[in-house]
C-alpha cells in the first residue's frame, strides 16, 4: 500500500529564504506523486504532479520538487520564500496508470516571517 | 471554466438531522471524490465514483453516511442521522482518468450541535 510522509508538521522561514518541504513516499509500484496548497478556508490546489517523465518538476507560484526514487523522496522547493506562500502544503501519492486514489501526507504549515 | 462547485459552504445543524452536501464536478471529469478533513484525521477519502459508479467506500465511517452519483454532474454525500463527531469540512473533487491531478472544490464547513 501507498504511504506518504512528511517530515515537520510546520517549517517556519523568514521572507526571501529558501523553502524546502520534505516528503517521503513508499509504494509497491512506479508512483506518481503530486504537491498540493491550501489556502485558509479554500480547498486544495494543484502545485505540481511527476508522472514519471522528467524527474525534475516545475510548478505554479515559482515552486519545484524532484524525484529521486533512491531516497524515495519529493521534496519541495522554492528559492526565495514570498508572504503569499503562508499555506498548508500537502503531499500525495498514487500507484501509476489508471489508479484512481490520492493517499495525501499529513500537511506542512508554512509561515513567512517578515 | 468552472472549477468543482460545493455546497452549501457552510452547514450548521443540531444533533440527528439529516444532512445533505452537493457537489458539481468539472464538466468532462468522470471520477469524483469525497474527503473529509480534520485537525485529529488530517485528509479522509470516504468514497470515490468512476464513470457515476462506486469504486471504494472503504473510507466511509459508518452506515450513516451514504453518498450517490445519480448522473456526471451532480453528486451528493448524505449524513443520516448527524453526530457532533461528523464536523468536519468535506470536500469533493474530480478528475479525468489515468490518475490525473484531482481538482478540489472550496468545501463545506459542516458542524453538528
Amino acid at each position: 500500500a501507498q504511504s506518504v510522509t512528511q517530515l515537520g508538521s510546520h517549517v517556519s522561514v523568514s521572507e526571501g529564504a529558501l523553502v524546502l518541504l520534505r516528503c517521503n513516499y513508499s509504494s509497491s509500484v512506479p508512483p506518481y506523486l503530486f504537491w498540493y496548497v491550501q489556502y485558509p478556508n479554500q480547498g486544495l490546489q494543484l502545485l505540481l504532479k511527476y508522472t514519471s517523465a522528467a524527474t525534475l518538476v516545475k510548478g505554479i507560484n515559482g515552486f519545484e520538487a524532484e524525484f529521486k526514487k533512491s531516497e524515495t523522496s519529493f521534496h519541495l522547493t522554492k528559492p526565495s520564500a514570498h508572504m503569499s506562500d503562508a499555506a498548508e502544503y500537502f503531499c500525495a501519492v498514487s500507484e501509476g496508470g489508471g489508479a484512481q486514489k490520492l493517499v495525501f501526507g499529513q500537511g506542512t504549515r508554512l509561515t513567512i516571517n517578515p | 471554466d468552472a472549477g468543482v462547485i460545493q455546497s452549501p459552504r457552510h452547514e450548521v445543524t443540531e444533533m440527528g438531522q439529516e444532512v445533505t452536501l452537493r457537489c458539481k464536478p468539472i464538466s468532462g471529469h468522470n471520477s469524483l471524490f469525497w474527503y473529509r478533513q480534520t485537525m485529529m484525521r488530517g485528509l479522509e477519502l470516504l468514497i470515490y465514483f468512476n464513470n457515476n459508479v462506486p469504486i471504494d467506500d472503504s473510507g466511509m465511517p459508518e452506515d450513516r453516511f451514504s453518498a450517490k452519483m445519480p448522473n456526471a454532474s451532480f453528486s451528493t454525500l448524505k449524513i443520516q442521522p448527524s453526530e457532533p463527531r461528523d464536523s468536519a469540512v468535506y470536500f469533493c473533487a474530480s478528475s479525468l482518468d489515468g490518475a490525473q491531478a484531482q481538482h478540489f472544490g472550496d468545501g463545506t464547513r459542516l458542524s453538528i450541535l
